[in-house]
């Protein structure tokens, strides 16, 4: 059974502090592995991986793949609290199946 | 950009009715949309695969007779919440791929249904 795992589901920092989210999987047939936001309302996409090792950056985010190790790892730098929502990761197994969606990780940053 | 839409955003109904939820992507055509179901401080949960022009795939544990779905064109789906129940109270999101399978799937706003 595919399973997405996100850790950790909770954490509190500080504006201008730096937090790493980890989203470590099982899958058939690995696709790809998505990031997405999500607020008061729907999720907002943020980085779509396929390759293991490549960097996809925008702003302040910015998000790598480790396909052997089964894991994905989103970055956000000098924090702001418009950052505060949950992170969730979702993966892709067999072609053109559903994602799976991971728990998510609350973020929180306070001013 | 892709988009997609929801409507409505917020509906009350009493228990024993039946709601119909509209999920468009407006600026793509999409052959498959997703509906999930979310809880408060919960992730999402996959109700099913709606496929235009045939029917739906439903997940394990999702009632197809409660939950109505409907895939009329390359750019609608309908979620129809039959006999509705307290219990059917959720944030109920509607999502397509964006270019196809393989590609990243663009969500609706959300609907919040309160059932009284």
């Amino acid at each position: 059974e595919d399973k997405v795992v996100q850790s950790p589901l909770s954490l509190v920092v500080h504006e201008g502090d730096t937090v790493t989210l980890n989203c470590s999987y099982e899958v058939t047939n690995f696709r790809s592995l998505l990031w997405y936001k999500q607020e008061k309302k729907a999720p907002t996409f943020l980085f779509m991986l396929t390759s293991s090792g490549i960097e996809k950056k925008s702003g302040r985010l910015s998000s790598i793949l480790d396909k052997k190790e089964l894991f994905s790892i989103l970055n956000i730098t000098a924090t702001q609290t418009g950052d505060s929502a949950i992170y969730l990761c979702a993966v892709r197994g067999n072609y053109g199946q559903n994602f799976v969606f991971g728990p998510g990780t609350r973020l929180s940053v306070l001013p | 950009g892709a988009v997609v839409s929801q409507h409505p955003s917020r509906v009350i109904c009493k228990s024993g009715t039946s709601v119909k939820i509209e999920c468009r992507s407006l600026d793509f055509q999409a052959t498959t949309m997703f509906w999930y179901r979310q809880f408060p401080k919960q992730s999402l949960m996959l109700m099913a695969t709606s496929n235009e022009g045939s029917k739906a795939t439903y997940e394990q544990g999702v009632e197809k007779d409660k939950f109505l779905i409907n895939h009329a064109s390359l750019t609608l789906s309908t979620l129809t919440v039959t006999s509705a129940h307290p219990e059917d109270s959720s944030f109920y999101i509607c999502s397509a791929n964006y270019r196809g399978p393989g590609y990243e799937q663009y969500f609706g706003p959300g609907t919040r249904l309160t059932v009284t």
